[in-house]
C-alpha cells in the first residue's frame, strides 16, 4: 500500500533560515505526491504536487519540493523562513486506486524570531 | 476563490446519538471525499464518492457511517450511534479530476462525542 513517512514531528527554524521538511514514500506504482499545510483551526491547503514531468515542483508561498525516485523522497524546502510559515505540514501520496490520499503524520514547523 | 463549505464548525453530541455533517463542495467538482483527523494524529481517509456512488472506502468507514449527495449540491456524512472514539475533526474535500489533481478541503467540523 502507498504510504509516506515524515521524519521529525517538530521542526524549529529561525526566521530567514532554510526550511527543510522531510518526506519519504512507499509506492508500488508511480506516485502522485503532495504537500499540504494546515494553519491552526483551518482546513488543509495544497502547497504543491508532483504527478509527472519535472521533478522539481514549485508551490505557493515560496515552497518547493523535489521528487527523487532513487531516494523515494519528496522533501519540502523554502530558502528563507517567515514567521507566517509556522503551521502543520502534511505529505501525502495517492492510493493505488487514485481516489484516496494517504497522509503522513505531519510536521509542526515553528519559526523563531 | 471557490471554497468547500462545511457546517457546523463544531458539534457536540451524546454517545449513541446520530450526527450528520454537511458539506457543500465546489460546484463543478465531481469527486467528493471525507477525511478525519483525531486530535494529535494524522489525517485519515474515510470515503470517496463519484457519480453518485462510493468509489472507495477505508476500513474505518464501516456500517456506522454513510454518505449521501441528496440534492446535487450538498454532500453529507452520517454517523449512526456515535462513540467516544468518533471525536475528531472531519474534513470534506472535492476535486474535479480525481486525487491526482489535488483536493480542495473545507475548514472541517470538530465533532465532540460526550
Amino acid at each position: 500500500a502507498q504510504s509516506v513517512t515524515q521524519l521529525g514531528s517538530h521542526v524549529s527554524v529561525s526566521e530567514g533560515a532554510l526550511v527543510l521538511l522531510r518526506c519519504n514514500y512507499s509506492s508500488s506504482v508511480p506516485p502522485y505526491l503532495f504537500w499540504y499545510v494546515q494553519y491552526p483551526n483551518q482546513g488543509l491547503q495544497l502547497l504543491l504536487k508532483y504527478t509527472t514531468g519535472a521533478t522539481l515542483v514549485k508551490g505557493i508561498n515560496g515552497f518547493e519540493a523535489e521528487f527523487k525516485k532513487s531516494e523515494t523522497s519528496f522533501h519540502l524546502t523554502k530558502p528563507s523562513a517567515h514567521m507566517s510559515d509556522a503551521a502543520e505540514y502534511f505529505c501525502a501520496v495517492s492510493s493505488n486506486s487514485g481516489y484516496a490520499l494517504n497522509f503522513g503524520k505531519g510536521t509542526s514547523l515553528l519559526v523563531t524570531p | 476563490e471557490p471554497e468547500v463549505t462545511q457546517t457546523p464548525s463544531h458539534q457536540v453530541t451524546q454517545m449513541g446519538q446520530e450526527v450528520i455533517l454537511r458539506c457543500v463542495p465546489i460546484s463543478n467538482h465531481l469527486y467528493f471525499y471525507w477525511y478525519r483527523q483525531i486530535l494529535g494524529q494524522k489525517v485519515e481517509f474515510l470515503v470517496s464518492f463519484y457519480n453518485n456512488e462510493i468509489s472507495e472506502k477505508s476500513e474505518i468507514f464501516d456500517d456506522q457511517f454513510s454518505v449521501e449527495r441528496p440534492d446535487g449540491s450538498n454532500f453529507t456524512l452520517k454517523i449512526r450511534s456515535t462513540k467516544l472514539e468518533d471525536s475528531a475533526m472531519y474534513f470534506c474535500a472535492s476535486t474535479s479530476q480525481g486525487s491526482g489533481y489535488g483536493y480542495t478541503f473545507g475548514s472541517g467540523t470538530r465533532l465532540t462525542v460526550v
